[in-house]
């Protein structure tokens, strides 16, 4: 299995639908990562875990709720979406929160709102 | 506020080299990355500087200057197989990762 898997690799959804993106590592990493990546963007910062809490919510929409059961896996969920939320949605780990190792990425899940 | 200025898009020939700039202005600095993601595929890791001077990896290579607040990706022999977006980003002095918008690199035979 590769590295950080994300589930689903593409979504549509009506902005009335709730859905949920999975992510889970297999690295044994401490810290895992939500971004979002738009065409020619930035990637954003969406929420970071260490050790199971949330350490970071960098002023995302309460449409997006994040939750991490434990360790190895990180779910985002989604609820009362906007056609703008349209974007690639990566996941990410890292050994430790904060140090200067690298991040390992998932391959993303393609959101699309309608 | 903090930046980090790539160009948007380059072209380059099989078997030649290209040089991709970045440049950062950032609240301090704790390291430069370098990522490349593949159209629908992960990001993936290709070199840390936190050094002055050029690291080489291959066909790849990084250089770092702290002073002028610059970094560049050379890839050397390319293949068509290096057809893909490349993104720079710094570590500040919180620790937080600053993301340039990246450079999609295309490469002509």
């Amino acid at each position: 299995e590769t590295g950080v898997t994300q589930t689903p690799r593409h979504l549509v959804m009506g902005m009335t639908n709730k859905k949920s993106l999975k992510c889970e590592q297999h690295l044994g990493h401490n810290a895992m990562y939500w971004y979002k990546q738009s065409a020619k963007k930035p990637l954003e910062l969406m929420f970071v875990y260490s050790l199971e809490e949330r350490v970071e919510n960098n002023s995302v929409p309460s449409r997006f709720s994040p939750e991490c059961p434990n360790s190895s896996h990180l779910f985002l969920h989604l609820h009362t979406l906007q056609p703008e939320d349209s974007a690639l949605y990566l996941c990410a780990s890292s050994q430790g929160y904060g140090d200067t190792g690298e991040l390992f990425f998932g391959e993303g899940s393609r959101l699309t709102v309608l | 506020g903090q930046n980090i200025d790539q160009p948007t898009e380059m072209t380059a020939t099989e078997g030649a080299i290209v040089q991709i700039n970045c440049t950062y202005q950032t609240s301090g600095f704790n390291g430069l990355f370098w990522y490349q993601q593949h159209a629908g595929e992960a990001p993936t890791f290709l070199s840390y500087n936190v050094l002055d001077g050029l690291e080489e990896k291959g066909r790849f290579s990084s250089f770092l200057s702290r002073s002028k607040g610059y970094s560049y990706l050379l890839l050397k022999e390319l293949q068509m197989k290096d057809s893909a977006s490349y993104l720079c980003a710094v570590r500040d002095s919180n620790y937080q990762l600053i993301w340039g918008a990246g450079t999609k690199l295309i490469i002509k035979p």
